[in-house]
């Protein structure tokens, strides 16, 4: 079992719908959640972070985590065609970047 | 630079060569990262680097890689007999010394035939 479990779609919605992104995870000592972004051939681009439980909100994203569940989600509003991408959760123990990756979501947003 | 830069981006080489990769990361970064990434995959975990130092080595798959960061500034991946299995995309990622917020470059495409 990866550390880290993360579906990989693809997941196809039409513009405009709230998109919900998750992960789950195994290892009670991750203390830092992070989303990134990836563009096709592109590295992966931060979107937020987290540190323990609860919500963070920026712009349209909004990240939530559950320890007691070891559940992790990215929810997008009114999404775009630009929205279009994979979609990596990451996790660390510690406060650097060494970070544990999901496999990765791919996200198509339909005009 | 504004980002952190991988040359080359494309690299193709025969099996049993050896390769070097190059990371160019943020300016004023002391911390930097390698990772890989297998095509369907999330990246991987290599190496760790604080300053010159090689921090945390524990994701290097085996003996024939190697990074250096000998002015804890540029880094330089290397693979020695590069095997099929290698093929993948390296990136590299820099943060400021602490916090997990990591920065990813491009990544340099590696193929091995």
């Amino acid at each position: 079992q990866k550390e880290v479990e993360q579906d990989p779609g693809p997941l196809s919605v039409p513009e405009g719908a709230i998109v919900s992104l998750n992960c789950t995870y195994s290892n009670s000592a991750f203390q830092y959640f992070m989303w990134y972004r990836q563009y096709s051939r592109k590295g992966p681009e931060l979107l937020m972070y987290t540190y323990s439980s609860g919500n963070k909100e920026d712009g349209r994203f909004t990240a939530q985590v559950d320890k007691s569940s070891k559940y992790i989600s990215l929810f997008i509003r009114d999404s775009q065609p630009s929205d279009s991408a994979t979609y990596l959760c990451a996790t660390s123990s510690s406060n650097t970047g060494k970070l544990i990756f999901g496999q990765g979501t791919t996200l198509q947003v339909k005009p | 630079g504004a980002g952190v830069s991988q040359t080359p981006s494309n690299k193709v080489t025969e099996k049993g060569k050896y390769v070097e990769l190059r990371c160019d990361p943020i300016s004023g970064h002391t911390a930097l990262y390698w990772y890989r990434q297998s095509l369907g995959q999330g990246p991987e975990f290599l190496i760790y680097f604080q300053g010159t130092g090689a921090a945390d080595d524990s994701g290097l798959p085996n003996d024939r890689f190697f990074a250096v960061r000998p002015e804890g500034s540029v880094s330089t991946l290397k693979i020695q007999r590069t095997e099929r299995g290698d093929s993948a995309v390296y990136l590299c990622a820099s943060s400021l010394g602490s916090g997990p917020d990591a920065f990813f470059g491009q990544g340099t495409r590696l193929t091995v035939v």
